[in-house]
């Protein structure tokens, strides 16, 4: 069965800019979404079909896909964005997950 | 603005069918533009994908959950839902619903939840 890798955690300073990865065979030829999700509350979607940005998150949050790995870059990081980070892609009529990524604004 | 809202028994016993309900407001499922899914999260740990559907009732199921898994639409009252036959303890967990654009290439993403229901598996 087709698997998302990400790492568990990713700390980073305010106002530097955090990387989380997703990784997976032939990832390019999939379209990745990602969501954050704060405790206690439902995940939300920050990027969808790799690069696009629902209405109302940031310029700051972007994405990207290519290879084997796509990824999430959140530029000029807020103590706001703490939270955990999941991505997903579609595999042939399943839906996948990565394991998530908690990320740690210091 | 659509909202979903998950309802059902917070606490099912063991081999018993877990039944969970997606009230959809603001939007109609009958419409053709959505596909309609159930996630589940266990207490700390990832997403995981339990299956969608579509208005007319075409589904698809996470291969894991299949055997014991069922999604239905009941477009009359803008809802669908879950059931999960045999549950265990493993199936503890907070189940959300949630929606997906139908687009050229497929649901591809989820764009609004519900605010999910913690369901307890025990005796």
């Amino acid at each position: 069965s087709y698997e998302l890798t990400q790492p568990p955690s990713v700390s980073v300073s305010p106002g530097q800019t955090a990387t989380i990865t997703c990784s997976g065979d032939k990832m390019g030829d999939k379209y990745v979404s990602w969501y954050n999700q704060k405790p206690g509350q439902s995940p939300v979607l920050v990027v969808y079909q790799d690069t696009k940005r629902p209405s109302g998150i940031p310029e700051r949050i972007s994405g990207s896909n290519s290879g084997t790995t796509a990824t999430l870059t959140i530029s000029g990081t807020q103590a706001m964005d703490e939270a955990d980070y999941y991505c997903q892609a579609w595999d042939s009529t399943t839906v996948i997950f990565g394991g998530g990524t908690k990320l740690t604004v210091l | 603005q659509v909202q979903l809202q998950e309802s059902g028994p917070g606490l099912v016993k063991p081999s018993q069918t877990l039944s969970l309900t997606c009230t959809v407001s603001g939007g109609a499922i009958s419409g053709g533009d959505y596909y309609w899914s159930w996630i589940r999260q266990h207490p700390g740990k990832g997403l995981e994908w339990i299956g969608y559907i579509y208005y007319s009732g075409k589904t698809y199921y996470n291969p894991s959950h299949k055997s014991r898994v069922s999604i239905s639409v009941d477009t009359s009252k803008n809802q669908f839902s879950l059931k999960l036959r045999s549950v265990t303890a493993a199936d503890t967990a907070v189940y959300f619903c949630a929606r997906s654009p139908n687009t050229p290439m497929g649901p591809l993403d989820f764009d609004s939840w519900g605010q999910g229901t913690l369901v307890t598996v025990s005796s």
